[in-house]
């Protein structure tokens, strides 16, 4: 099993840009989470998904949109980057939201300049 | 409101040595449940432990061993005869009861550096 998955790894955008990414799983989790880490800060919740079809907002959502039209898939997208949006993004993954463990993807940097 | 605090920012010790992170948390939930995980310079994070907070045994896996204590609000992690691959920052995390969704807390991290 490959666990969770994130591409790209790593992306240069420009200010404006727009880009998608893609987190999948190969768990059969319900419950899929993206995260943002900056130093100093831990990693911060954008946005959730309890199942399929599903999204909601975390603690800092704005500037980013998601879909989870497949079970095992949960994009994170940036329709107009911005160079606050720098960041490493964390995808995660659990079976569902109460005891269980979220297992994290290795991460994605992004560069926007 | 849920909140984890790692007040050690950067810990540098000696091959060998033992190291013990801090872990302080507050949380209204009466059940909840503490995580280390641990990002190498690679970068992914790696879980270590999960604990519930009815259950406060101390655990020990290997060299690695975890202490809760719910009086002080603490689930502290220590680390016996330390090697240069623990290098690493190491994240304390908590999730309640409170949300149905899970939303797990994570503290700021402590940087631990092994030197050989």
């Amino acid at each position: 099993n490959a666990g969770v998955t994130q591409t790209p790894k790593f992306r240069v955008l420009k200010t404006g840009q727009s880009m998608t990414l893609l987190c999948a799983q190969d768990m059969n989790h319900e419950y899929m989470y993206w995260y943002r880490q900056d130093p100093g800060m831990g990693l911060r919740l954008i946005h959730y998904s309890v199942g399929e079809g599903t999204t909601a907002k975390g603690e800092v959502p704005d500037g980013y949109n998601v879909s989870r039209l497949k079970k095992q898939n949960f994009l994170l997208g940036l329709e107009s980057a911005a160079p606050s949006q720098t960041s490493v993004y964390f995808c995660a993954s659990s079976y569902s939201g109460g005891k269980e463990t979220q297992y994290f993807g290795p991460g994605t940097r992004l560069l926007v300049l | 409101a849920q909140k984890v605090t790692q007040a050690q920012t950067e810990i540098s010790v000696v091959e060998k040595e033992d190291v013990t992170l801090d872990c302080v948390y507050e949380t209204r939930d009466t059940t909840y449940y503490l995580f280390w995980y641990k990002q190498p310079p690679s970068g992914e994070l790696v879980f270590l432990i999960r604990r519930n907070s009815f259950d406060e045994q101390n655990e020990i896996s290997g060299r690695y061993s975890w202490n809760f204590q719910k009086s002080t609000s603490s689930f502290n992690f220590t680390i016996t005869a330390s090697q240069v691959v623990d290098s690493a920052v190491y994240f304390c995390a908590l999730k309640g009861r409170g949300t149905s969704y899970g939303k797990l807390t994570f503290g700021q991290g402590t940087i631990l550096t092994v030197h050989p």
